[in-house]
């Protein structure tokens, strides 16, 4: 079945440290990847997207990501979190072609120590 | 420029009443979607249109109607609310030409 998987529910970080959110699908072909944050009581903003070219992505506030087509992943990277970056991170697809059936991942809820 | 907009941003329903969600969008963006946002669950999506006219179920349909008589609104009925339906509700939008959805802040609905 297709599927998007975090497998990290809950992480904790101190503040400066690197930050490494993971990411899994499982769709046949390579699809359109996404990751959102969501703020306590927000909606959802896009950190950063995938869709071909270089696997290596960078978004805004300092986040990027690397498509690894080979381990079926598209994990988040940070070096260096600030305590702005708490929130929760989705991961997301969208297969070629599918309309507008975009498929998030459960999330990874991210604290920050000071 | 608004972007996405939805209200109410809270309501409380009793079991069997019916109400519905608006949603707007003023970027002229052909596909709509509404998801819910349950807890582990990430976002599922209820229903979609890409296009004034044109609505389809997505993955957790039942319970919802939608339709879409202009570009700019989409909204979200649900019939005889039920307990199961309390969630976080978000209407997105995106062009036809990208996957990249921008998103409303959210309605979070209470069915006792």
């Amino acid at each position: 079945a297709q599927s998007v998987t975090q497998p990290d529910i809950h992480i904790t970080v101190s503040e400066g440290a690197s930050l490494e959110l993971r990411c899994n699908y499982s769709y046949g072909a390579t699809p359109y990847l996404f990751w959102y944050v969501q703020s306590p009581g927000q909606g959802l903003q896009l950190l950063l997207k995938y869709f071909s070219g270089d696997t290596l992505v960078q978004g805004i506030k300092g986040f990027e990501a690397e498509f690894k087509r080979s381990q079926s992943s598209f994990n988040l990277r940070k070096p260096s979190v600030h305590w702005s970056d708490a929130a929760e991170y989705f991961c997301a697809v969208v297969t070629f072609g599918n309309n507008n059936d975009m498929r998030f991942g459960a999330g990874t809820r991210l604290t920050v120590k000071p | 420029n608004a972007g996405v907009t939805q209200t109410p941003k809270f309501q409380v329903l009793k079991t069997g009443q019916s109400m519905t969600l608006q949603c707007a969008q003023d970027m002229n963006h052909e596909y709509m979607s509404w998801y819910r946002q349950d807890p582990g669950m990430g976002l599922r999506l209820i229903h979609y249109s890409v296009g004034a006219g044109i609505t389809d179920q997505g993955e957790v349909p039942n319970g919802y109607n939608v339709s879409r008589s202009t570009t700019e609104d989409f909204p979200l009925r649900l019939l005889s609310a039920a307990p199961s339906q309390t969630s976080v509700y978000f209407c997105a939008s995106r062009s036809g030409r990208s996957y990249e959805q921008y998103f409303g802040p959210g309605t979070r609905l209470t069915v006792t």
